[in-house]
């Protein structure tokens, strides 16, 4: 079936650090990638997406990868601030269906 | 600020009765979403609409659960015979249906159901 799981459901880093977030998806079909950051009590926020037929994406401070051999998508996020904390969602989507997320990974950035 | 209202922000009720929720996507937004998302998990689809048409909803949704868009701009999520399980924060999202894919979801309707 369709799934899309994160590696870690928590990620603690210092300020200034750079982040790595993890995201393994299991239908080789999907052709859509997206990262999404939601704070306590607000709905996601779009950070960056990705279409299968790149493997790579920057925006500003954050960067997406996408492996498809591996079935695998990562968000790093560079100079990490206190502003970052949050949790993190993939999600994937083909032509004519819905986004659908992973659990989400909650980043901690301590000063 | 999206640009996606949703109303009310927070709703607590009891067990049995029936609760509405409303969404406002952005007005150029032809394409509106219904998710449903519990502590600690990703937001899990329910439905959607392209204009006033209802094109998908998840073997989630059960019979409770209605979605309309009579005009193809708010829509509105009714929820009949609520149970404690149906407690959850419902997200509201929008989109155009075509060119870009990303949605904008609005900051939810949290419902406790006692």
């Amino acid at each position: 079936g369709e799934s899309v799981g994160l590696h870690l459901p928590t990620l603690s880093v210092q300020e200034g650090d750079n982040s790595i977030i993890n995201c393994a998806y299991s239908n080789s079909a999907s052709d859509y990638f997206i990262w999404y950051k939601q704070e306590s009590g607000k709905g996601p926020q779009f950070i960056i997406d990705i279409r299968s037929n790149m493997d790579k994406r920057q925006g500003q401070r954050v960067t997406v990868l996408l492996n498809k051999t591996v079935k695998h998508l990562s968000l790093q996020i560079a100079a990490t601030q206190p502003g970052d904390s949050a949790v993190y969602f993939c999600g994937f989507n083909q032509a004519g269906t819905a986004l659908i997320f992973g659990k989400g990974t909650t980043l901690s950035v301590s000063s | 600020d999206t640009g996606v209202s949703q109303d009310p922000r927070h709703k607590i009720t009891k067990r049995g009765q029936n609760v509405t929720f409303r969404c406002d996507p952005i007005s150029e937004h032809n394409r509106l979403y219904w998710y449903r998302q519990t502590l600690g998990q990703g937001p899990e689809f329910l439905t959607y609409f392209q204009n006033e048409a209802q094109l998908e909803k998840s073997r989630l949704l059960s019979d409770r659960f209605s979605a309309e868009r009579p005009k193809g701009s708010f829509s509105t999520l009714e929820i009949q015979r609520t149970e404690q399980g149906d407690s959850a924060m419902y997200l509201c999202a929008s989109r155009l249906d075509r060119g870009d894919e990303k949605l904008f979801f609005g900051s939810g309707t949290q419902l406790s159901v006692l």
